[in-house]
C-alpha cells in the first residue's frame, strides 16, 4: 500500500471558479476526514467519512464545500465559487474505526487563489 | 476551533540537546497523539497515548500525559538536524474526529 495518495498536489485558480481535489485513501481504511490548513496553523477540521456515509461536518464547510465519498473508497472535495479566504492547504487522512489508532494524511493539495 | 495550545510556539536548539514541548487541552479525550509534519507537506505520526497512560516512548521520543491537568509533553532526545519540523499534537474527542493544536516549530541548527 502507497498510503494516503492527494491530486492534485497545487492548483491556482481564479476568483469564483470551481476546484476538486481528490483523495485515495489506504484501502484497509474505513474513515476519511478532510482537514484544511493555513500558514502557521494547525489543522481544521471539515468533514469525516465512514465508508461512503458522511457523518460529520463542520460548521467552516459553507455551502460552497461539498464533499462526497461515492462506493466508501476515493473522496472528493469540490469547492465552489472559489473565494481568495479559500487559499489553503487542503489535508486528506484515512485511519480505521477502531480506537486509538492514528492518522496518515497525505502530502495535500495546495489551493491559491488569485 | 482548535482544542489545544501548544508551548512555546517556536524552539531553536543545537543538534545533539533535547527538545521539550508541551501541549495543553480542553476537554475529555480518548486518547493524544503527536505528528510531525516537514514544510509544506502532511502530517506524520509519531505517537499516540491513550487517556488511561501516563507516559510512552518510541527510540528517541518520550510523551507524557496528565489528565488531572490536560497536558502532554513530547520530548525529544539527542536532537538532529532532521528533527527540524513543526510538531503537532491533537486529541481524539468521542473517537470521532482529531483536533489539533497551532504547533511547535522547532529548528535544530547544526
Amino acid at each position: 500500500d502507497t498510503g494516503v495518495s492527494q491530486n492534485p498536489r497545487h492548483k491556482i485558480t481564479k476568483r469564483g471558479q470551481n476546484v476538486t481535489f481528490r483523495c485515495d485513501p489506504i484501502s484497509e481504511h474505513n474513515r476519511l476526514y478532510w482537514y484544511r490548513q493555513t500558514l502557521g496553523q494547525g489543522p481544521e477540521f471539515l468533514t469525516y467519512f465512514q465508508n461512503e456515509a458522511q457523518l460529520e461536518k463542520s460548521r467552516l464547510l459553507s455551502d460552497r464545500f461539498s464533499a462526497e465519498r461515492p462506493k466508501g473508497s476515493f473522496s472528493t472535495l469540490e469547492i465552489q465559487r472559489t473565494e481568495q479566504g479559500d487559499s489553503a492547504m487542503y489535508l486528506c487522512a484515512s485511519t480505521r474505526v477502531q480506537a486509538n489508532y492514528g492518522y496518515t494524511f497525505g502530502s495535500g493539495t495546495r489551493l491559491t487563489v488569485v | 476551533s482548535q482544542q489545544g495550545e501548544e508551548d512555546p510556539q517556536a524552539l531553536s536548539i543545537q543538534e545533539g540537546e533535547n527538545a521539550t514541548m508541551n501541549c495543553s487541552y480542553k476537554t475529555s479525550i480518548n486518547n493524544l497523539q503527536w505528528y510531525r509534519q516537514n514544510s509544506g507537506r502532511g502530517l506524520v505520526h509519531l505517537i499516540l497515548i491513550r487517556s488511561n497512560e501516563r507516559e510512552k516512548h518510541s527510540g528517541r521520543l518520550r510523551v507524557t500525559l496528565d489528565t488531572s491537568k490536560k497536558s502532554s509533553s513530547l520530548l525529544i532526545t539527542a536532537s538532529r538536524a532532521a528533527d527540524t519540523a513543526s510538531y503537532f499534537c491533537a486529541t481524539d474527542e468521542g473517537a470521532q474526529k482529531l483536533v489539533f493544536g497551532q504547533g511547535t516549530r522547532l529548528t535544530i541548527n547544526p
